[in-house]
């Protein structure tokens, strides 16, 4: 089944604990992307890679890490995870559109963090 | 900046009716504009995928249209029922980056 898989689904932990939330896709994607959701503010864009090692930031960047060194896996890493970090994350993989026509997204079920 | 609005914010109608949620973005250069459903505390499933060519596309009691030249899409349900509360989100396709629109949370009352 082609789908994007995140894990966990679910993450309590404490101020300045590393972590990490992996993120997979089956369906050979260049495109993956990482999102926060908070009530309010809507689906905000955190980094995002356009393929293999070409990673770049999105509208809210700071305190998170990424990396794409193989095409199905983007991990999102949070060095020092503070409370205001406490969000619903999402990540999603596409295939590289044109301006004639693009793929959409697919996206993972969400990882629910929430640092005290 | 590219920016997508979503009106109404919010929806509550009985069941049975017909009803259109609309989605505006500010620059046309558009790959394609995407609609999904989210349900409380959970993923983005996708509904409709319109390319930047296409018009419109049909999916069951789901119609959404596409006119870029205006900037506008709307999403149309048909004979909403108790199951379509969700909210409603649109999602603009640029190339490097799709922007979200902030969404219409629907309710439909039995």
């Amino acid at each position: 089944e082609a789908q994007v898989t995140q894990n966990p689904r679910y993450l309590i932990t404490v101020t300045g604990k590393k972590l990490t939330v992996t993120c997979s896709q089956n369906m050979n994607h260049e495109y993956m992307s990482w999102y926060r959701q908070d009530p309010g503010l809507g689906l905000r864009q955190i980094y995002y890679s356009m393929n293999v090692e070409v990673t770049d930031k999105g509208d809210v960047p700071e305190g998170y890490k990424v990396s794409r060194k193989e095409k199905r896996n983007f991990p999102l890493i949070l060095e020092s995870p503070s409370p205001n970090q406490t969000s619903l994350y999402f990540c999603a993989s596409s295939f590289t559109g044109t301006q004639t026509g693009g793929y959409g997204y697919t996206f993972g079920s969400g990882t629910r963090l929430t640092v005290v | 900046k590219q920016e997508v609005t979503q009106i109404p914010a919010a929806l509550s109608v009985p069941e049975g009716e017909n009803l259109v949620l609309n989605c505006s973005f500010t620059d046309s250069a558009i790959y394609n504009l995407q609609w999904f459903r989210q349900d409380p505390g959970k993923g983005l499933t996708s509904l409709l995928l319109i390319q930047s060519s296409q018009r419109e596309q049909t999916s069951g009691r789901l119609n959404a249209s596409l006119d870029k030249s205006s900037g506008r899409s709307t999403l149309y349900i048909a004979a909403s029922q108790p199951g379509d509360s969700a909210t409603y989100l649109c999602a603009v396709d640029y190339g490097q980056n799709f922007v979200f629109g902030p969404g219409t949370r629907l309710s439909v009352l039995p």
